[in-house]
């Protein structure tokens, strides 16, 4: 099992450019997230997707889109990139929680963004 | 909102050693999780160590263990016989049962750094 697979693991854009990151998950996990890694702030939720077809929003979606494309895949669209969004990103995934137990989280590799 | 902090940005320790990392959270709730995440060099997040909020019981894995004080709100990691590859970003997160997928927050993490 490969786990949490993350594309690309390093980008460069310039301001106003697009551009769309990609994760897949092969454990059968109902739950996907984003998260953005910023220094001395630890990770802040994105967006996530409790189950396929559906997604919301975390702490900070500003500036961002999402698409939970079927199961095994969910999405992170930069529509128009900005210098704050230089950060790295992180999607994850877990079984989908229950009222008798909440299920850790397993983290990509990440994708160090820098947009200049 | 919940908040965890983690009051040590940097920790080192001696190799064979024992280290504690703390971690403080601020909640209303009385049923959630409690984790401790490993972020090595390669940026892998790697679940190190989880804890139910209405077990007593101290969790243990290995040569990692918890200090749980739920009416202090504390959650300290130990590390015992400290190795080189434990030299890594620690997060502590929390997770409640309230908006699924939603409610997982992370501390801004530790950096430890292991000593030969």
């Amino acid at each position: 099992n490969a786990g949490v697979t993350q594309t690309p693991k390093f980008q460069v854009l310039k301001t106003g450019q697009s551009m769309t990151l990609q994760c897949a998950q092969d454990m059968n996990h109902n739950s996907m997230y984003w998260y953005r890694q910023d220094p001395g702030m630890g990770l802040r939720l994105i967006y996530y997707s409790a189950s396929e077809g559906t997604t919301d929003k975390g702490e900070v979606p500003n500036g961002y889109n999402v698409s939970r494309l079927n199961k095994r895949e969910f999405s992170l669209r930069l529509e128009s990139a900005a210098p704050s969004q230089t950060s790295v990103y992180f999607c994850a995934s877990s079984e989908a929680d229950s009222v008798l137990t909440i299920y850790e989280q397993y983290f990509g590799p990440g994708t160090r963004l820098t947009v200049t | 909102a919940q908040t965890v902090t983690q009051s040590q940005p940097e920790m080192s320790v001696q190799e064979a050693e024992t280290v504690t990392l703390s971690c403080t959270y601020d909640t209303s709730e009385s049923d959630y999780y409690l984790f401790w995440y490993k972020q090595p060099p390669s940026r892998q997040m790697i679940l190190v160590i989880r804890q139910e909020a209405y077990k007593q019981q101290n969790a243990t894995e290995n040569r990692f263990s918890v200090n749980f004080q739920k009416a202090a709100k504390s959650f300290s990691l130990k590390i015992s016989d400290s190795q080189l590859g434990d030299a890594a970003m620690y997060f502590c997160a929390y997770r409640s049962y309230d908006n699924y997928g939603q409610n997982f927050v992370f501390g801004p993490g530790t950096r430890l750094s292991v000593l030969p």
